[in-house]
C-alpha cells in the first residue's frame, strides 16, 4: 500500500464550482499534514497545513481525520487560477530520526470558464 | 536573493558525462533535501542533510552523489546516468526542530534530460 494515496483526477470543473479532494495515508506515525499546490513545470508550494480541528483559509478548507487516516481539501467558488495539481503531504517520523515529508502523486484540477 | 535557488534550470547530459546540480538556501534553515520528480510518480525523497550531516539516503544509486559543504549549500554530483534518470530534481530546505519541519521551501528545480 502506498504511503499517501490520492485520486489522480483530472477534476474538470466550471468556474464557481465547489470541489473536494481526498487523501489517505497508511502510516499512523504521521505527525503533521499539508496540502501543497504545484503548477505545471513549477516547484510545489505550501497551500496550507491541516490541523485536527479543521482549518479554513479563505475559499479553502482542510480537514483531518486521524482515526480514519484521511485528509481532505475543499475549494469553494473555484477560480481559473486554481487550476493546478494538489499534493497531499504527510510528515512521518520514524523512531528518533528526523521527520520527512512524504508526497502523494497529486490530484490535477482544471477549472474551465 | 531570497528562498531556495537551484542551478542550472535545465541540463542535458550524455550517459558518460559528469555534471553537478547546485542548490543554495538563504533562509537560515538547518536541513536540506534532494527530491526527484518523474512523470506520473510522486516526489521521491533522495537525500536528507541535517546540520550538514547526511541523515538519510533512500536507496539511491551510487551514480548520484550528494555533498553538503555548509548549511546553505547542497550539491548533487551526477555521473554515468541512465535515460531513466531524466526527471525534475528539486532541492528543498526547512528548519527542523525535534523532528518537525518548519517553513519547508522548494527551489524551482533542475530539469534533467539524459541522452
Amino acid at each position: 500500500r502506498k504511503e499517501v494515496e490520492q485520486d489522480p483526477g483530472p477534476f474538470n470543473v466550471p468556474e464557481g464550482a465547489t470541489v473536494a479532494f481526498n487523501c489517505t495515508y497508511s502510516n499512523s506515525a504521521s505527525q503533521s499534514f499539508f496540502w501543497y499546490r504545484q503548477d505545471c513545470r513549477k516547484e510545489p508550494k505550501l497551500l496550507m497545513s491541516v490541523y485536527s480541528s479543521g482549518n479554513e483559509d479563505g475559499r479553502f478548507t482542510a480537514q483531518l481525520n486521524r482515526a480514519s487516516q484521511y485528509i481532505s481539501l475543499l475549494i469553494r467558488d473555484s477560480k481559473l487560477s486554481d487550476s493546478a495539481t494538489y499534493l497531499c503531504v504527510v510528515n512521518i517520523r520514524y523512531g528518533g530520526s528526523q521527520g520527512n515529508l512524504i508526497f502523494g502523486k497529486g490530484t490535477k484540477l482544471s477549472v474551465k470558464p | 536573493e531570497t528562498g531556495v535557488t537551484q542551478t542550472p534550470r535545465h541540463l542535458v547530459m550524455g550517459m558518460t558525462n559528469k555534471k553537478s546540480l547546485k542548490c543554495e538556501q538563504h533562509l537560515g534553515h538547518n536541513a536540506m533535501y534532494w527530491y526527484k520528480q518523474s512523470a506520473k510518480k510522486p516526489l521521491e525523497l533522495m537525500f536528507v542533510y541535517s546540520l550538514e550531516e547526511r541523515v538519510e539516503n533512500n536507496s539511491v544509486p551510487s551514480r548520484f552523489s550528494p555533498e553538503c559543504p555548509n548549511s546553505s549549500h547542497l550539491f548533487l554530483h551526477l555521473h554515468t546516468l541512465q535515460p531513466e534518470d531524466s526527471a525534475l530534481y528539486l532541492c528543498a530546505s526547512s528548519q527542523e526542530i525535534r523532528g518537525t519541519n518548519y517553513g519547508y521551501t522548494f527551489g524551482s528545480g533542475t530539469r534533467l534530460t539524459v541522452v
